[in-house]
């Protein structure tokens, strides 16, 4: 079975430039999540979409970051202008919650993303 | 709010040797608990889970009891490899009609030869 898949795996690039995180979720998965990890900060929860829905986009650190599911095998987050504080491991994740919050999230392999 | 914690790592063991990863959690309700494993360079996968109080999750030797008396769910595993070298991460989730999963910080694991 395909797992989650995210492309690009790993990105560089220049401060102040647009960077898009691309984000395919597991067929008949209804939730996806998008994360971020630091060294300094962890895995943080940016924002998590429930049947195509932002459901708490709390997490997204400003302005200039933006997701998007357009469909159900699609999700994109979206970073505008991109900063050097910007630079961490983007992990796009999903999973099938009907009414209980008991089954697992399937985690993709991350996007690296290194902004100079 | 729910919230995760567990022991600080890292953690360094010899090969054969027992391994306990602390986590407690604090949430109003009956959350589900998951125990996470990070191998470099990978997204996070499930070990195990336990949806409600006495259960036991196990997996690849792993093992960890859901203990709603002491709101604790331990790793546990008898004889470690090279291999289980990882971060390990605690979680929970609200059953109430949430879709959140709340993260500990993760347990960095180091096994020896």
């Amino acid at each position: 079975d395909a797992g989650v898949i995210q492309s690009p795996r790993h990105e560089v690039t220049e401060m102040g430039q647009e960077v898009t995180l691309r984000c395919k979720p597991i067929s008949g998965h209804n939730s996806l999540f998008w994360y971020r990890q630091t060294m300094m900060r962890g895995l943080e929860l940016l924002i998590y979409f429930n049947n195509n829905v932002p459901i708490d986009d709390s997490g997204m650190p400003e302005d200039r970051f933006s997701a998007k599911m357009p469909n159900a095998s699609f999700s994109t987050l979206k970073i505008q202008p991109s900063e050097p504080r910007d630079s961490a491991v983007y992990f796009c994740a999903s999973s099938s919650q009907v009414s209980k919050g008991n089954q697992p999230q399937h985690f993709g392999d991350g996007t690296r993303l290194s902004i100079l | 709010g729910d919230s995760v914690t567990q022991m600080e790592g890292p953690v360094t063991l010899s090969e054969e040797a027992f391994l306990t990863i602390n986590c407690t959690y604090t949430a109003t309700g009956y959350p589900s608990l998951f125990w996470y494993v990070q191998y470099p360079g990978e997204g996070l996968q499930l070990l195990l889970k336990a949806t409600k109080a006495d259960d036991k999750g196990s997996n690849k030797g792993f093992e960890a009891t859901y203990r709603k008396e002491t709101t604790s769910f331990h790793l546990e595993k008898g004889s470690v490899q090279v291999s289980d070298s990882a971060v390990y991460f605690c979680a929970l989730s609200d059953n109430t009609g949430g879709f959140k999963t709340i993260f500990g910080a993760g347990t960095r694991l180091f096994v020896k030869a």
